[in-house]
Order: structure tokens, then sequence, then C-alpha cells
């Protein structure tokens, strides 16, 4: 258990749509990172918070939108659902913005 | 840019050494990272290279050379449950890791 945390587990949804991934940092990280893992592109960075602000960004999509939070959770805003936002949507965490980032168990999207 | 490369799969016998090659091209590298990663479940860190040489972790030791752009995995002692994905990742000037495809190894009796 790395201690980072992911809801839900598994999202079914309709294209179209708009869903929500929540992540939650291990006690004491500031970073949060999203990242997109489909079986074709294997894992792709797609932003960085760090202490509730943007810090990097990767390839996320328009459609696809960030933020975090005081209490540093973070949540990943996925819209206009298309068949290929079908994946695993991984949130990690770290200390800073350089140290090792620790994974949460992800949530898988199908979106149908 | 960034571009990593490792082979797309593996296989060994338990109880085998086995060594996974990744190679690198990454501006303002810092440092090389490796991941575990079972089917369906979240990478699981291993190790980080900052500097050339040998770094030994239980069965598992990694090996960074920053002058060739390269690092390699050694896993001793294969064990069933080492059958996974493992991933390599290059830390650059953002400190973003760019991750490779990983590769799949298979362990077998």
């Amino acid at each position: 258990d790395s201690g980072v945390t992911q809801t839900p587990k598994h999202l079914i949804t309709a294209t179209g749509q708009r869903v929500t991934l929540r992540c939650s940092p291990r006690s004491g990280d500031l970073s949060v990172y999203w990242y997109q893992q489909s079986l074709d592109q294997g894992l792709q960075f797609l932003i960085q918070y760090y202490n509730g602000e943007e810090r990097a960004k990767g390839n996320i999509l328009e459609r696809f939108s960030a933020q975090q939070f005081p209490d540093l959770h973070s949540e990943l805003n996925l819209s206009s659902l298309e068949l290929g936002d079908s994946a695993l949507y991984f949130c990690a965490s770290s200390l800073g913005g350089q140290e090792t980032q620790y994974f949460g168990p992800g949530t898988r999207l199908l979106v149908l | 840019g960034q571009n990593i490369d490792q082979p797309t799969e593996m296989t060994a016998t338990e109880g085998a050494i086995v060594q996974i090659n990744c190679t690198y091209q990454t501006s303002g590298f810092n440092g090389l990272f490796w991941y575990q990663q079972h089917a369906g479940e979240a990478p699981t860190f291993l190790s980080y290279n900052v500097l050339d040489g040998l770094e030994e972790k239980g069965r598992f030791s990694s090996f960074l050379s920053r002058s060739k752009g390269y690092s390699y995995l050694l896993l001793k002692e294969l064990q069933m449950k080492d059958s996974a994905s493992y991933l390599c990742a290059a830390s650059g000037g953002s400190y973003i890791p760019t991750f490779g495809r990983g590769t799949s190894l298979i362990v077998h009796p």
C-alpha cells in the first residue's frame, strides 16, 4: 500500500459524458501527478500540481482538466468522453517535485 | 526531447537471473527510475539511480551509465511472483519522469 488513494476504482460511462476522478496523496506529500495508461501507449504523464498550483503539463487534452485543493487532494475532470479515453488513470504523489513518485491503485475508466 | 527504449517482452526460468536493459535520451538528465507493475495494478517503486554504477537492493540491482544513456535492472533468484511489467523512466530537466512502455517479464517453472 503506497498511501495514495484513488476513487472510484472502476467507472463505466457513455461517450459524451463527463466524469471526475479523485486522488488523495500520501500524508506530507505536496505534489500530485496524473497519468493515463492504455494498452498501446504506456504510461503517459498528464499534469502535475504542487501545493495547489499547476507545476507541469504533459500530453493532457483540452477536454481534460485538473485541480488540487487546499487539503492537497486532487481531482481530474474528463469531459466529452470518447471511446479512446478508456484507460487506467493513475495518480501519484511525491514530497516535493523531484523525489520518487508513489502511485495510487488507479481508476479504470471504460467509455462505451 | 525524451526517448526511452526497452525490450517488449522477456522470459526466464524460476531461480535464474535476468537483466532488463533500458536506453534513454533525455535532455537535462537527472536520474533513472525502475518500477514494477503487475497487470492491472499500480506501478511500485524499485530503484532510483543518479550516479553511475550498480546499486543493490536484495534480489534486485540497478545499474546506470550516464555517459552511455544506459541502465539495466538485474533480478536474481527469480520467483514466479516476479512475473510483471518493469518500467524504466528517465527524469529530465522538468523532473517529470518519462516512462518507457515497459518490459513484460514472464517467469516460468
